[in-house]
């Protein structure tokens, strides 16, 4: 089955430690992103990527990088600049050059940071 | 810019109830508008979309048509489910390049 997997579902890690979440895609899609989501809030968008070894800053990058090495892949690094790393991160794909234009969401990482 | 309004929540609901979500957005040309739904801990899926004006979108019993003269697309269902719990997103994009803008979000509870 396609789809987008993201591991661990569950991450803990203590303050000043960097954590790399792993995103893959089956989907065959071009584009993939990062959101943030805090509880009872709403999607921040934190990196995207169009295409392979090229990405963009979202809305609140600042604290996280990204590499897009594969089509496949788009690991985000929560680094220890992140002043607030604890939230649910959520991967996003989706196709591009077309007109059906909706993202498809893997089950994403909580990542809780002590 | 462009932005996604969702009425605010949390909604609460009997079972059997008739449930209106409602969103309007603000966006330049002719965006798709989308709803995703969230359940607990987990990821959005993709509930329902509409590409055009008049278009209605809908699955699981859950409609919402674009209505480009109210910049409307609220989400509808005659008959919820417990199962129906979740929060749901209203969304916009204008083209398959542009970034997707996502409303606040709406909690459903209904209860049994």
């Amino acid at each position: 089955d396609g789809g987008i997997t993201q591991s661990p579902k569950y991450l803990f890690r203590k303050e000043g430690q960097n954590v790399t979440l792993s995103c893959e895609q089956n989907l065959n899609h071009d584009a993939m992103y990062w959101y943030r989501q805090d509880p009872g809030q709403g999607l921040r968008l934190i990196y995207y990527s169009q295409i392979v070894n090229d990405f963009q800053k979202g809305d609140i990058a600042e604290g996280y990088s990204v590499s897009r090495e594969k089509k496949e892949s788009f690991p985000l690094t929560v680094t220890s600049a992140q002043k607030n790393p604890t939230a649910f991160y959520l991967c996003a794909s989706r196709r591009t050059g077309t007109t059906s234009y909706e993202q498809y969401f893997g089950p994403g990482t909580r990542l809780t940071v002590t | 810019g462009d932005s996604v309004t969702q009425m605010e929540g949390p909604v609460t609901l009997s079972e059997e109830a008739f449930l209106t979500i409602n969103c309007t957005y603000t966006a330049t040309g002719y965006p798709s508008l989308f709803w995703y739904v969230q359940y607990p801990g987990e990821g959005l899926q993709l509930l329902l979309k509409a590409t055009k004006a008049d278009d209605k979108g809908s699955n699981k019993g859950f409609e919402a048509t674009y209505r480009k003269e109210t910049t409307s697309f609220h989400l509808e269902k005659g008959s919820v489910q417990v199962s129906d719990s979740a929060v749901y997103f209203c969304a916009l994009s204008k083209t398959s390049y542009d970034k997707v803008i996502f409303g606040p979000g709406t909690s459903l509870s209904v209860i049994p």
